[in-house]
């Protein structure tokens, strides 16, 4: 099956600095999603984003699907972005998505 | 805003006991997913349902674990008996677009804790 490889697994940042989180898969896809998991384990829906460029506040994502990866990017950071964030893409041929394991952020004040 | 709905939220049961989770998805998904986590790990698809049929359960115990949606709306996910490494997250979630395509929509969980 398709691999999903996301870096860097840890990061840790002052409030206010930018990161970029970014996914890795291993073959074509036709769906691909952006989750943040708070501290209670729900998966927020950050971006569904097959291909192209969205934006949303201080966050935003590209895809390039035909280099295999994404990319999500946090602006001025604030301590609650802190938690893990999670890509998930399904393969062109295959009928469900697989889940990468993650980037923790961690924001400090 | 509609929301996936899952209870209980947290679960504690002794090894052998069966327990089972329930899930809600938006009205009018027609595709249904039972996904497990484990601490540190991205989920993992158990199950996926299209209506009231399964379409992929290859990643589900199924000498233990059962999952049925009778009527094509709420979905009971099983396990008989419980095994301490069953320990995880239990997550359910929707999508309008059916084959893994489209967006999907999580509920809060259940955290299930085998003693």
């Amino acid at each position: 099956g398709i691999q999903v490889e996301q870096s860097p697994p840890d990061l840790i940042l002052q409030e206010g600095a930018n990161s970029t989180l970014r996914c890795n898969f291993s073959d074509s896809v036709n769906n691909l999603q952006w989750f943040h998991q708070n501290p209670w384990g729900q998966l927020i829906n950050l971006f569904y984003i097959p291909s192209g460029t969205k934006q949303n506040g201080r966050l935003s994502a590209t895809t390039v699907a035909t280099e295999r990866y994404s990319l999500l990017y946090i602006s001025s950071s604030q301590t609650t972005d802190s938690g893990v964030y999670f890509c998930a893409v399904g393969a062109t041929n295959a009928g469900k998505s697989t889940f990468g394991d993650g980037t923790t952020l961690t924001v400090k004040p | 805003e509609a929301e996936v709905a899952q209870s209980p939220r947290y679960k504690i049961t002794e090894k052998s006991q069966a327990v089972a989770f329930w899930c809600d998805p938006i009205s009018g998904h027609a595709t249904l997913y039972w996904y497990r986590q484990i601490l540190g790990q991205g989920p993992e698809l158990l199950v996926q349902f299209q209506d009231e049929s399964v379409v992929d359960d290859s990643q589900l115990p199924k000498d233990r674990f059962s999952a049925e949606r009778l009527k094509g709306v709420d979905s009971t996910l099983k396990i008989q008996p419980a095994e301490l490494g069953d320990s995880a997250m239990y997550l359910c979630a929707s999508s309008s677009v059916p084959q893994g395509r489209g967006e999907q929509y999580f509920g809060p969980g259940t955290r299930l804790t085998v003693t």
